[in-house]
């Protein structure tokens, strides 16, 4: 039973550029939530997506942006990438409709901006 | 504004001692208060707690759910090195569920 897969695992860009990161939920699971985790802080929610819509979304400008795919797979977009915009990015997935279902997180990918 | 505080940010003890972590929040519309364990990258989930279990235990880790005064306590004994890692607290609200709140955290360190 695969669990939630990220990729890359680590990418470094430079100010100003644009970067694309990808996530599968764990086989069953329908809803991607994207979280953002700069260092020695806990995660922070940016959005989420549910039949490839983005259903919630946290303090997040709009230079983040997303993608849900048929498969439930799931894009998450940063422009005009900041030095601040270093973090790990974690996607986490759940079954949405089974109640209080704990989310899964994959193992993150590691953005440093330059 | 919701808000999830853990305390301490971190810890050392000695292999065999108890360590407690504290969270205490404030959610609109709390519907549930989730504790995870982050080692390297991906948190992985230890207990949920709502409502309807406000105390959960596996094996040395034991949780409990305060609604009343509005907190939680992790509870881990007879630690060992496996268990050094960041212990994150978050909480989720009914009309948000995948949108979790989470605290900074409590880095653990546990020396032999």
């Amino acid at each position: 039973d695969a669990g939630v897969t990220q990729s890359p695992t680590h990418l470094i860009k430079t100010r100003g550029q644009q970067v694309t990161l990808r996530c599968s939920p764990k086989s069953g699971h329908d809803t991607v939530s994207w979280y953002q985790q700069a260092l020695g802080q806990g995660p922070q929610f940016i959005f989420q997506y549910y039949e490839e819509e983005e259903r919630q979304r946290g303090n997040f400008p709009d230079r983040f942006s997303g993608h849900q795919f048929p498969n439930y797979s799931s894009e998450l977009n940063v422009n005009a990438l900041l030095l601040g915009d270093s973090a790990l990015y974690l996607c986490a997935s759940s079954k949405r409709g089974t109640g209080q279902s704990p989310l899964h997180f994959g193992n993150g990918t590691r953005l440093t901006v330059t | 504004e919701d808000k999830v505080v853990q305390s301490p940010l971190s810890l050392v003890v000695h292999e065999g001692d108890t360590v407690t972590l504290n969270c205490s929040y404030e959610v609109t519309n709390f519907r549930s208060l989730l504790w995870y364990k982050q080692e390297k990258k991906a948190p992985t989930f230890l207990f949920m707690l709502t409502s309807s279990g406000i105390e959960k235990k596996s094996g040395r880790l034991s949780s409990i759910l305060d609604k009343k005064e509005l907190f939680s306590i992790l509870n881990i004994t007879a630690t060992q090195t496996g268990d050094s890692a960041i212990y994150l607290c978050a909480v989720g609200a009914t009309d948000s569920w995948g949108k979790l709140q989470f605290g900074a955290g409590t880095q653990v360190v546990v020396t032999p």
